[in-house]
């Protein structure tokens, strides 16, 4: 099983639309999270953070479940912008340095 | 602010070849790292470095060596280049500490093996 788990998609998606994707992970000793935005193979972008308490910024939630070991990314009001692959990050500590683990990335297409 | 830096952006090279892919960042990061990104595989760690003096491998390290003499630069030698290593590589850097430092990229490499 892989450590850290996207439905690659596509996800086609009217402009407007509210979409979500879920990314799982399989170490539960697994610290931080994060999402980043890959535009057409240019360089991964950091989108935000994911506490565990959930945090927003504008139209984009991330949430985080430890007991099911997900986090979320909900985006309200898709823009054609939005279109991108997102990545989900998994960092963890192992062997006394930082593990980073980065899942296949969810492409999205938001349709005009 | 130049972030993560590196060079060349495009190349092309014979089987056989070698090269090195340059990377350097002006933000401090003890963290460095390379990976490649091929399409349906997502980002695999090439080789990784938590500080100056210090390299280990990560998950597909074949083919590729890494030395980190200071802690702006960590360049990645392409030995004997083979169609396989054609891909798109990308530079990162993340401060050293906790866990929860996000890592900044460069806007990549596009290599491509003949």
């Amino acid at each position: 099983r892989k450590e850290v788990e996207q439905d690659p998609g596509p996800f086609n998606v009217p402009e407007g639309a509210t979409v979500a994707f879920n990314c799982t992970y399989s170490n539960s000793a697994s610290q931080s999270f994060f999402w980043y935005r890959q535009d057409c193979r240019k360089e991964p972008k950091l989108l935000m953070s994911v506490y565990s308490s959930g945090n927003e910024d504008g139209r984009f939630t991330a949430q985080l479940n430890r007991a099911s070991q997900y986090i979320s990314l909900l985006i309200r009001d898709s823009k054609l912008s939005d279109s991108a692959t997102y990545l989900c990050v998994v960092n963890r500590y192992s062997g006394g340095y930082q593990k980073v683990t980065f899942g296949i990335g969810t492409k999205l297409q938001v349709i005009p | 602010n130049a972030g993560v830096t590196q060079t060349p952006k495009f190349q092309v090279l014979k089987t056989g070849q070698s090269m090195t892919l340059q990377c350097a960042q002006d933000m401090n990061h003890e963290y460095m790292s390379w990976y490649r990104q091929d399409p349906g595989m997502g980002l695999r760690l090439i080789h990784y470095s938590v500080g100056a003096g210090i390299t280990d491998q990560g998950e597909v390290p074949n083919g590729y060596n890494v030395s980190r003499s200071t802690t702006e630069d960590f360049p990645l030698r392409l030995l004997s280049a083979a169609p396989s290593q054609t891909s798109v590589y990308f530079c990162a850097s993340s401060q050293r500490g906790s866990s929860n430092q996000p890592q900044h990229f460069g806007d990549g490499t596009r290599l491509s093996i003949l």
